[in-house]
């Protein structure tokens, strides 16, 4: 069975302090994992996905399968990052999108 | 290009009663989802079509929620009879094909009294 899991709810930073959000997930295969966010009266929307190996907004996810994990990283916070962040994967063969619970950043100024 | 679009953007009502939502992807997107998002939860898928074909649907509580695709284009998603643990966001979603990137609509909110 696929499962994703977010521990942190909420994670408060202040403007300039790297941000790390964790997500591991637990799947027996080869698993596409994803970083979707969702900003303050919009929709939820694609962050990033491993495969593209791409920086998005400044925000970086390595999938470490030795550890399970796919944690979302961005060396400076910035006030418009302030958003639900979730971490979602797909099994092989075009299985559903499992997500997690995600978890609320709160950039300070 | 013009989004998901969803409406009711929010329902009242209350247990027992019926209630359905519908949804437009985006033109030329073959994958429609529909996921059920309990407050505090992630998006939980509850159908999925492939044109108007169902692809996925182990999560849906078959004895009171239904939808169709019959066109393969609009959906509707139907609930009857409502129960106070349905209360939720349906969010509707498409994609181009199978494990293309999914495009949201801004959802129903559902509360059911």
């Amino acid at each position: 069975a696929q499962r994703v899991t977010q521990p942190e709810k909420l994670l408060s930073v202040f403007k300039g302090a790297p941000v790390e959000l964790k997500c591991n997930y637990s799947y027996s295969g080869s698993p596409e994992l994803f970083w979707y966010v969702q900003y303050s009266r919009q929709r939820l929307q694609l962050l990033l996905r491993h495969i593209s190996r791409e920086s998005i907004k400044g925000f970086t996810a390595d999938l470490n399968k030795g550890e399970t994990s796919f944690h979302l990283k961005k060396p400076f916070a910035q006030e418009e990052d302030s958003a639900m962040y979730y971490c979602a994967l797909r099994g092989t063969g075009f299985q559903k999108l499992v997500f997690g619970t995600g978890t609320r950043l709160l950039v300070s100024p | 290009e013009a989004g998901v679009a969803q409406s009711p953007r929010y329902k009242i009502i209350e247990k027992r009663q019926s209630v359905a939502f519908w949804c437009n992807p985006i033109s030329g997107h073959a994958t429609l989802y529909w996921y059920q998002q309990i407050l505090g939860q992630g998006p939980k898928l509850l159908i999925q079509f492939q044109n108007n074909g169902v692809v996925d649907d182990s999560q849906l509580p078959k004895d009171r929620f239904s939808a169709e695709r019959l066109k393969g284009v609009d959906s509707t998603l139907k609930i009857q009879p409502a129960k106070l643990e349905d209360s939720a966001v349906y969010l509707c979603a498409s994609s181009f094909g199978l494990g293309e990137k999914l495009f949201f609509g801004s959802g129903t909110q559902l509360s059911v009294l």
